[in-house]
């Protein structure tokens, strides 16, 4: 069982709808990611927090908002999607520092259908 | 522009035998190296890393070289086991400024163990 549980595991929602993808972990990790994966293409970093502050955003859309409430969890907010945003999303979690930041612990991931 | 490539799409080898996945990259500011596995319907799980100050790294049926002068890292499964069956992906980290660092991922190799 993987130690970061992403919920749900699929989502269909039309162009208009507003939904939340979740992500939890339990290993005391204090860097939360979020990637996004394409079919046949690699996993694409979105966004980072480090210690619950986002420190990376990879020039993502509003329309992707992302909020970490605590170190265990971390939400992605999804409002006016495009069809071309379907996609699986991955959330990760690794201990912070220049140590940590590289053995990244993945959720299995939502499957986001926009219609 | 990729700067981790993984040229192959898919590997079959016949159960017993070595298996040899390669990746090349253009980057050289990369200063860590790993290889992810990746199962249908679930998230990448770390398999393997290598500082760039090594040139092999090994653990139990997993070596992974590099070839700094090359740019290029390969990751060998002896003896290839019919479970290990999955896409591997080649993934490198990136000083990104302050205390973050980035994994950069290649598009990822299917092997296909036969028994």
């Amino acid at each position: 069982d993987t130690e970061v549980t992403q919920t749900p595991k699929h989502l269909v929602m039309g162009m208009t709808n507003k939904k939340s993808l979740k992500c939890e972990q339990h290993m005391g990790h204090r860097a939360m990611y979020w990637y996004k994966q394409k079919a046949k293409k690699p996993p694409e970093l979105m966004f980072v927090y480090s210690y619950e502050k986002l420190s990376i955003n990879e020039s993502v859309p509003s329309r992707f908002s992302p909020e970490c409430p605590n170190s265990s969890l971390l939400n992605l907010h999804l409002h006016a999607l495009q069809p071309e945003d379907s996609a699986l999303y991955l959330c990760a979690s690794s201990q912070a520092g220049r140590r940590g930041w590289y053995t990244l612990h993945f959720g299995n991931g939502t499957r986001l259908t926009v219609t | 522009d990729q700067q981790v490539k993984q040229n192959s799409p898919s590997l079959s080898v016949q159960e017993g035998r070595i298996s040899i996945l390669n990746c090349d990259y253009t980057n050289s500011m990369f200063d860590y190296f790993l290889w992810y596995k990746k199962y249908p319907a679930e998230g990448p799980t770390f398999l393997i890393s290598i500082s760039s100050i090594k040139d092999k790294n090994e653990d139990g049926r997993f070596t992974v070289f590099l070839n700094k002068s090359a740019k290029h890292l390969s990751l060998h499964i002896v003896p290839s086991q019919p479970g290990d069956s999955a896409v591997y992906f080649c993934a490198a980290r990136a000083y990104s400024g302050g205390s973050n660092y980035k994994l950069t991922f290649g598009k990822g190799t299917l092997l296909t163990v036969n028994p």
